[in-house]
């Protein structure tokens, strides 16, 4: 079936940027997304590219897609103590509106 | 404002007894669905629907079931035959992907199911 890979952890100091990774396994994958999780709360969406594009910059954050790695990341710039959440990439599969969800990436922000 | 509503917040169940969650939206959505999550793993899909009156079995249905009688509701029983039931449950809920826009789904604050 599919599969979402992401690491689990990362670590970054204020005002550095962070690089949040992500590998799927299906190429039919239309729209690709990240949400964000804070502790203990639901998930909210970030932001998606759609496949046939290859970068999206959206203020502090840009992603970039390599359909041909199935390589998907997000690039946070000027990281703050209140991007420290749990980080999803979910692509979605296929026709319906499936999301298959990654382990998500807990991003620490640190002084 | 609008949003999805999931209740309760906090719930703790002793073994063999059947629970049921909420979901409530009021995004006039037509399809709903159920993510159940476990610490170092993604959100797994249990069920969904894409109308009133239809529901889909997800990834990890066994043990649970759900029904769609109003579009605005789409309720998650957890059933004594879920062997290990204790996580963190989340309802989300977006456009039919017929329709136009990006799918997004749009998530309640979660339910979190303990079992004693």
């Amino acid at each position: 079936g599919e599969d979402v890979e992401q690491s689990l952890f990362l670590s970054v100091r204020e005002g550095d940027s962070s690089v949040i990774n992500c590998t799927y396994t299906d190429s039919s994958s239309t729209y690709l997304y990240w949400y964000k999780q804070e502790p203990g709360a639901g998930l909210q969406l970030l932001t998606y590219i759609f496949s046939n594009m290859d970068m999206k910059q959206d203020q502090r954050l840009t992603v970039l897609l390599n359909k041909k790695d199935k390589h998907l990341s997000l690039r946070i710039a000027d990281t703050q103590t209140g991007d420290s959440a749990i980080y999803f990439c979910a692509p979605r599969a296929g026709g319906y509106n499936k999301l298959i969800f990654g382990a998500g990436t807990r991003l620490a922000v640190h002084p | 404002d609008g949003g999805i509503t999931q209740s309760p917040k906090y719930l703790f169940r002793k073994e063999g007894q059947n629970v049921t969650l909420s979901c409530e939206q009021n995004l006039n959505h037509d399809a709903m669905y159920w993510y159940r999550q476990d610490p170092g793993q993604g959100l797994r899909l249990i069920y969904y629907s894409q109308i009133v009156n239809d529901f889909q079995k997800g990834d990890i249905a066994e043990g649970y079931s759900v029904s769609r009688e109003k579009k605005e509701s789409f309720p998650l029983t957890v059933t004594s035959a879920q062997k290990n039931p204790t996580a963190f449950y989340l309802c989300a809920s977006s456009l039919s992907p017929r329709t136009s826009g990006n799918g997004e789904l749009f998530f309640g604050e979660g339910s979190r199911l303990t079992v004693l």
